[in-house]
């Protein structure tokens, strides 16, 4: 079965400093995508970044890049210089060939003024 | 587009009783999704469908739970007889076929007494 797993259920930093979240995925699929989703206290799932399979280079959104180790199945989130309104759960995602979206159990994070 | 337009936004209702959730996907997306969120679970896909049609209903938890997309601009999830276990927020997301992100609605909190 294709799984998404974050081990950290919660995290807390200092503004300004730089914090990642992990994430690893099981798949036999060689061609797949992943995102992180970050969903704020309104509830809403915002896309914060994607990464194709066959890329190798990391993706990267002004504050928020990725380490995409493939063969080690892990897709680590990056927020530097962190700000109050980054506060919210992150849910790492994968998906397959079937294009079904499976979510990870999410990371709560805190940014802390 | 106005994004995913789901209805209603919170919803209470008696153990025992029927609930519709309803679903608009962003026009023209092939794929929705419903998902069901809870602290225990995270996001949990409950089932999906392209092109009206549904693909896997896999994570649909029980026979009481029913889903249909009678076109491509409406869908519905169904409860039926509800329990208080069922309550979550239940989000629906449509997209384009796996190049692109899943778009979210704002989801329905539903609490079941």
């Amino acid at each position: 079965a294709q799984t998404v797993t974050q081990s950290q259920p919660e995290m807390s930093v200092q503004e300004a400093e730089t914090v990642t979240l992990s994430c690893t995925y099981d798949t036999s699929e060689n061609n797949y995508y992943l995102f992180w989703y970050k969903q704020p206290p309104s509830r809403q799932m915002i896309l914060v970044i994607r990464q194709e399979a066959y890329k190798q280079q990391n993706a990267t959104e002004n504050r928020f890049s990725v380490n995409f180790q493939k063969a080690a199945k892990s897709f680590s989130l990056k927020i530097s210089d962190s700000q109050l309104g980054d506060t919210a759960m992150y849910f790492c995602a994968f998906i397959d060939r079937d294009d079904k979206i499976i979510f990870g159990k999410g990371t709560r994070l805190h940014i802390l003024p | 587009d106005a994004g995913v337009i789901q209805s209603p936004r919170h919803e209470v209702t008696e153990m025992g009783q029927e609930v519709t959730l309803r679903c608009k996907p962003i026009s023209g997306h092939d794929y929705l999704f419903w998902y069901r969120q809870t602290m225990m679970r995270g996001l949990e896909l409950l089932i999906y469908f392209n092109n009206n049609v549904p693909i896997d209903d896999s994570g649909m938890p029980e026979d009481r739970f029913s889903a249909k997309m009678p076109n491509a601009s409406f869908s519905t999830l169904k409860i039926q007889p509800s329990e208080p276990r069922d309550s979550a927020v239940y989000f629906c997301a449509s997209s384009f076929p796996r190049i692109t992100e899943a778009f979210f609605g704002q989801g329905t909190r539903l609490t079941v007494v």
